[in-house]
């Protein structure tokens, strides 16, 4: 069982938006930065978000993070086909290790 | 463009050793940290180790502490994994990945990953 927790699975139409949570504690997403992972099927882990709610080059604005306390969330808006995939926060731990989320599959209805 | 391109995984008795590689192109590998994550077959990401760029701090999880090593040669631009002890549970496919910097650290590149199978 993963320390961050994310929902094992949500859904939307094309077009529409959804948003994935991601819930840790005081010692790694309550005093650490955020990332966001896409999964495609079959594929490596891509980067989607980094520090909470910045985008690396050739990421579409539909993707946005945020952080609030212990939680952080992943909104995907204007849903494509091509979004299918498996979602995964991470972070640093004060432990001194790198924390994943359990992963969120997200199916395009 | 950064390539990471793993090696080295396969089929192993429980029990046995492997070592996985990763060779690095596209960025200067001896700038940055560098991780191995693992996902076992259909399961979520699992961090398994961390080196900084001069190998002066090295990170493990609990999971496999006392059974893998992480090392790496900069003059090579790779990194590697020695796994011994091998269990059933370790099955997985392994990814290396590049550690960035900006206001905190993330894992910003993945290569495509080696599978390993621990069974009899």
């Amino acid at each position: 069982q993963s320390v961050l927790t994310q929902p094992p699975s949500v859904s939307a139409a094309p077009g529409q938006k959804v948003t994935i949570s991601c819930s840790g504690s005081s010692s790694n997403i309550g005093n650490n930065y955020v990332s966001w992972y896409q999964q495609l099927p079959g594929t490596a882990p891509k980067l989607l978000i980094y520090e909470n709610s910045k985008r690396p080059s050739g990421i579409p604005d539909r993707f946005s993070g945020s952080k609030s306390g212990t939680s952080a969330t992943l909104d995907i808006t204007g849903l494509q086909a091509g979004d299918e995939a498996d979602y995964y926060c991470g972070t640093w731990d004060r432990s001194l290790v790198w924390m994943f989320g359990g992963g969120t599959k997200l199916t395009v209805l | 463009e950064v390539h990471l391109v793993e090696s080295g995984g396969g089929l192993v008795k429980p029990g046995g050793s492997l070592r996985l590689s990763c060779a690095a192109s596209g960025f200067n590998f001896n700038n940055y940290n560098m991780n191995w994550v693992r996902q076992a077959p259909g399961k979520g990401l699992e961090w398994v180790s961390s080196i900084s760029y001069s190998s002066g701090h090295i990170f493990y999880a609990e999971s496999v502490k006392g059974r893998f090593t992480i090392s790496r040669d900069n003059a090579k631009d790779s990194l590697y994994l020695q796994m011994n002890s091998l269990r059933a549970e370790d099955t997985a496919v392994y990814y290396c990945a590049r550690e960035q910097y900006g206001s905190s650290w993330y894992v910003d590149y993945w290569g495509q990953g080696t599978l390993v199978t621990v069974s009899s």
